[in-house]
């Protein structure tokens, strides 16, 4: 089955920085990938997902890019601000449109 | 928060007792989800279906079963809780036209003692 692996764990950033939180997945045949906030106590919020198709999309301060060759993808987070701070997790969506995450980073933005 | 409610929102049982979750959408989508998330795993899917009485295993299914007699319902049950079962089970949906996004419920919490 498919594998997601994330890193991050954590990570820790001065408001204003840029976050960058990598993801692996080992199934070649993988053609969405989502990324999900949540924040302390709350359900995961899609905030950015990516098809196989593309290369790069962004979303104002948030962008993901996906290199297929490598089964790697990234979301990059300019201008970090205190309410960016959650964990953020990747997914890859596979056979039968069952969706595997990662096992999330936690952003945390400094003051 | 796209129509998703899930109940209860907190739970506690003890070991060796039946318990059933209720996930329930008004968005009338056809595919529906259960996860579970556990610290350092991130969130696992448990089972998934794509219609009504239509229903299929996911990645750590064990100990679980589901039941969709209607499309707004969607319904876990833990047959014999153990401790193991001790986490928080979030409930998705994703419509037929876009069936790849999926939208998750507030979650419920539960503790099995």
């Amino acid at each position: 089955g498919e594998n997601v692996e994330q890193h991050p764990s954590t990570l820790s950033v001065q408001e204003g920085d840029s976050a960058v939180i990598k993801c692996t997945y080992s199934d070649s045949a993988s053609n969405y990938f989502p990324w999900y906030k949540q924040e302390l106590g709350k359900r995961p919020q899609l905030i950015i997902d990516i098809r196989s198709n593309v290369g790069e999309k962004k979303d104002q301060r948030i962008a993901v890019t996906l290199n297929k060759t490598a089964k790697h993808f990234s979301l990059h987070i300019t201008e970090t601000q205190p309410e960016d701070s959650a964990v953020y997790f990747c997914a890859a969506r596979h056979a039968g449109n069952m969706l595997t995450f990662g096992g999330g980073t936690r952003l945390m933005v400094k003051p | 928060d796209a129509g998703i409610t899930q109940s209860p929102r907190h739970k506690v049982t003890e070991t060796g007792t039946p318990v059933t979750l209720r996930c329930h959408q008004t968005e009338n989508h056809r595919y529906m989800y259960w996860y579970r998330q556990d610290p350092g795993h991130g969130l696992r899917l448990i089972h998934y279906s794509y219609g009504v009485k239509d229903t299929d295993k996911g990645e750590v299914s064990d100990g679980y079963s589901v039941s969709r007699s209607k499309t707004e319902d969607f319904l876990l049950t833990l047959e014999s809780a153990t401790s193991s079962q001790t986490s928080v089970y979030f409930c998705a949906i994703s419509e037929s036209g876009r069936k790849e996004t999926q939208y998750f419920g507030p979650g419920t919490r539960l503790l099995v003692l």
